[in-house]
């Protein structure tokens, strides 16, 4: 079974830093480029960063530019996203998801990240 | 990185067909064909539709189709079901390697 599942999410204060992982199984990880998305509590989805195979490519969204990063590890079948900077406005459900054509293919449940002093 | 424009809201009765539009601008949908569509049912993940503005992954019913004219993309949803009802968002590749998504319909089966 494909599957993609999140982990790390956490309550942090504004101004700290979290990361988060995603765990992928069931398919051969490495071709495959790979997203974070996130929505914000009753809000719609926001596109956040984008990485390529062999991590040759990546992209970010402006809200996050500069204070996330996102990397991949094929040898463990994982994807990341190191969270810095924290706001407020970052506290969102944040879902792994599989590129396809610039399409995504493939979603984790999401992880939860709140944060708040 | 401004999000394609859909409408909030769209409704239809069962058996109905209803299309919902996502409206943006050369630099995005009307620039490339790497439009897709998603449904989200509260506190669920959101699962693809449709990719490249008009293919259906493996396992989604055909009454589920796309297209696209110009800077705007469409979904359909013929033969409406109860369990259509949800949320609809499309998504695009822009220039400047960003993506985007649209705000978002909530579609009600009456």
């Amino acid at each position: 079974e494909v599957r993609l599942v999140e982990s790390g999410g956490d309550l942090v204060q504004p101004g700290g830093s979290l990361r988060l992982s995603c765990a992928a199984s069931g398919f051969t990880f490495s071709p495959y480029s790979m997203n974070w998305v996130r929505q914000a509590p009753g809000k719609g989805l926001e596109w956040l960063s984008y990485i390529r195979s062999s991590s040759s490519v990546i992209y970010y969204a402006d809200s996050v530019k500069g204070r996330f990063t996102i990397s991949r590890d094929d040898a463990k079948n994982s994807l990341y996203l190191q969270m810095n900077s924290l706001r407020d406005e970052d506290t969102a459900v944040y879902y792994c998801a599989r590129g396809y054509q610039y399409s995504l293919d493939v979603w984790g449940p999401g992880t939860t990240v709140t944060v708040s002093s | 990185q401004s999000a394609l424009t859909q409408p909030p809201s769209a409704s239809g009765s069962p058996g109905q067909s209803v299309t919902i539009s996502c409206t943006g601008t050369s630099s995005d949908v009307g620039g490339y064909n790497y439009v897709s569509w998603y449904q989200q049912h509260p506190g669920k993940a959101p699962k693809l539709l449709i990719y490249e503005v008009t293919k259906r992954p493996s396992g989604v019913p055909d009454r589920f189709s796309g297209s696209k004219s110009g800077n705007t993309a469409s979904l359909t949803v013929s033969g409406l079901q109860g369990e259509d009802e949800a949320d609809y968002y499309c998504y695009s590749y822009a220039a400047s390697n960003t993506l985007v998504f649209g705000g978002g319909t909530q579609l009600t089966v009456l």
